[in-house]
């Protein structure tokens, strides 16, 4: 099966604690990205990539890194400087420049701190 | 700055009945639109798009969006709801320069469909 996947579903986080967010796609997709979803406020983008090795700052990146070492991967770090971590965190990919913008979403991970 | 804007945060419709959920947007250049739905604990499934031609697009699951440049509107239409279709909807745009084009969404509708 062609997709994203995500791991964990549920993470649980201490204070002062950094984690990592695994997002693997087999699409063949050039372009990957990271959300973050709060009640009522929609979805908010914390970082993209465009291409293998390079990932570019969203909205909302404070607090949060990000590596792109291989086209299959997008592992998002939350780190203890993000204040506000508990939230649902989607990644997605997309065709990237050349496609329409359409973009596939994996199943997320709920992000809790204790 | 581009936004989309989906003006109900609740849309109930009983079943059997058509459904609509609202969406405007702004765009710079010409729009690309989008609509996806997530159910709970899940992520977004892609619905339909509209990139150019025919103003109405259909999508999965019996889905179709009319598309009006004018009214800068972008409505989900369905003409007969079924209680599986509850769920959250979201819209997106995105401007159809070349190179890398953000994709904002709209902050999501809530569809109840009473059984």
């Amino acid at each position: 099966d062609g997709g994203i996947t995500q791991s964990p579903k549920y993470l649980f986080r201490k204070e002062g604690q950094n984690v990592t967010l695994s997002c693997e796609q087999n699409l063949n997709h050039d372009a990957m990205y990271w959300y973050r979803q709060d009640p009522g406020q929609g979805l908010r983008l914390i970082y993209y990539s465009q291409i293998v090795n390079d990932f570019q700052k969203g909205d909302i990146a404070e607090g949060y890194s990000v590596s792109r070492e291989k086209k299959e991967s997008f592992p998002l770090t939350v780190t203890s400087a993000q204040k506000n971590p508990t939230a649902f965190y989607l990644c997605a990919s997309s065709m990237g420049v050349g496609g329409l913008g359409e973009q596939f979403f994996g199943p997320g991970t709920r992000l809790t701190v204790l | 700055a581009q936004s989309v804007a989906q003006p109900e945060d609740q849309v109930n419709v009983a079943e059997g009945n058509p459904l609509t959920v609202k969406c405007t947007y702004s765009v710079s250049g010409n729009p690309y639109l989008f609509w996806y739905v997530q159910y709970p604990n899940r992520g977004l499934q892609f619905l339909l798009k509209y990139i150019t031609g025919d103003n109405l697009v259909k999508g999965s699951y019996g889905f179709e969006a009319e598309f009006n440049k004018s009214q800068t509107s972008f409505h989900l239409k369905k003409p007969s709801a079924l209680v599986s279709d509850s769920a959250l909807y979201f819209c997106a745009v995105r401007d159809s320069g070349g190179g890398y084009q953000k994709v904002t969404f709209g902050t999501g509708t809530k569809l109840q469909v009473i059984p």
